[in-house]
C-alpha cells in the first residue's frame, strides 16, 4: 500500500450502535488527523495525534474517541451513533506536528447513521 | 471567531482563466493552503503560501496578502478535469487548519 487507507468505504449504522473507522498510513508520518466533511461546511477537525501515544481534541470531539497505539494506525470510534454523525470522515497525516507540513488525506468513509 | 470565506460556486469555460478568492479571519497565521477535491474523492494538496506574493506552479498560481487577509487561486488554460471543489485553509496560531467550505468550479465546453 502507499499513502493512507481507510475502512470501510461506506457504512450504514443504526442509531445507538458502536462503530470504529479504521485508518492506516505507510508514510511513517508522525501526525494524524480525523476530519468530518458536511455539505456547506468546511472540514472540521475531530481529533488529532501529534505522535504515537498522544491524542488531542479538535473542534468537534464530542461522541468520538481515538487511540494511537503505533505510528501507522489511528482508529476513530463512535461510541453510540446518532443521526447527526452522518457525514464523510477523512483521515489525514503529515510528517510533523506543530508545523506547516502538507496534510495527506485518505479516501474517506461515508457514514450514515439512522 | 475564526472564519474563512470563499464563493460557493463558480462557472468558467474550457480554455479560459478563473480566479477563486478566499478571505480569512483567524487567530494567528502560519500559512494558507489550497486543496483540490473532486466529487467523491479526498482533498489533494495544490499550494502553500506563507509570504505575501504570487506562487506559480504550472497552470495554477496562488496569491497571498497577509495585511488584507486575502488569497486567490488562479487557474489558467482550464481543462474539463479541473471541474472540482477548491478548498482554502489557514493554519492558525495553534498549527491547526481552519477550512473554508470550498468553491465548486464548473467547467463548460
Amino acid at each position: 500500500i502507499a499513502g493512507i487507507t481507510q475502512a470501510p468505504t461506506s457504512q450504514i449504522l443504526a442509531a445507538g450502535r458502536r462503530m470504529t473507522l479504521r485508518c492506516t498510513q505507510d508514510m511513517r508520518h508522525n501526525a494524524m488527523y480525523w476530519y468530518r466533511q458536511d455539505l456547506g461546511l468546511g472540514l472540521r477537525l475531530i481529533h488529532y495525534s501529534n505522535t504515537a501515544g498522544t491524542t488531542g481534541k479538535g473542534e468537534v470531539p464530542d461522541g468520538y474517541s481515538v487511540s494511537r497505539a503505533n505510528t501507522d494506525d489511528f482508529p476513530l470510534t463512535l461510541a453510540s451513533a446518532v443521526p447527526s454523525q452522518t457525514s464523510v470522515y477523512f483521515c489525514a497525516s503529515s510528517e510533523r506536528a506543530g508545523g506547516t507540513d502538507t496534510q495527506y488525506f485518505g479516501p474517506g468513509t461515508r457514514l450514515t447513521a439512522l | 471567531g475564526q472564519n474563512i470565506d470563499q464563493p460557493t460556486e463558480m462557472t468558467a469555460t474550457e480554455g479560459a482563466i478563473v480566479q477563486i478568492n478566499c478571505t480569512y479571519q483567524t487567530s494567528g497565521f502560519n500559512g494558507l493552503f489550497w486543496y483540490q477535491q473532486h466529487a467523491g474523492e479526498a482533498p489533494t494538496f495544490l499550494s502553500y503560501n506563507v509570504l505575501d506574493g504570487l506562487e506559480e506552479k504550472g497552470r495554477f498560481s496562488s496569491f497571498l496578502s497577509r495585511s488584507k487577509g486575502y488569497s486567490y487561486l488562479l487557474l489558467k488554460e482550464l481543462q474539463m478535469k479541473d471541474s472540482a471543489s477548491y478548498l482554502c485553509a489557514v493554519m492558525d496560531s495553534n498549527y491547526q487548519l481552519i477550512w473554508g467550505a470550498g468553491t465548486k468550479l464548473i467547467i463548460k465546453p
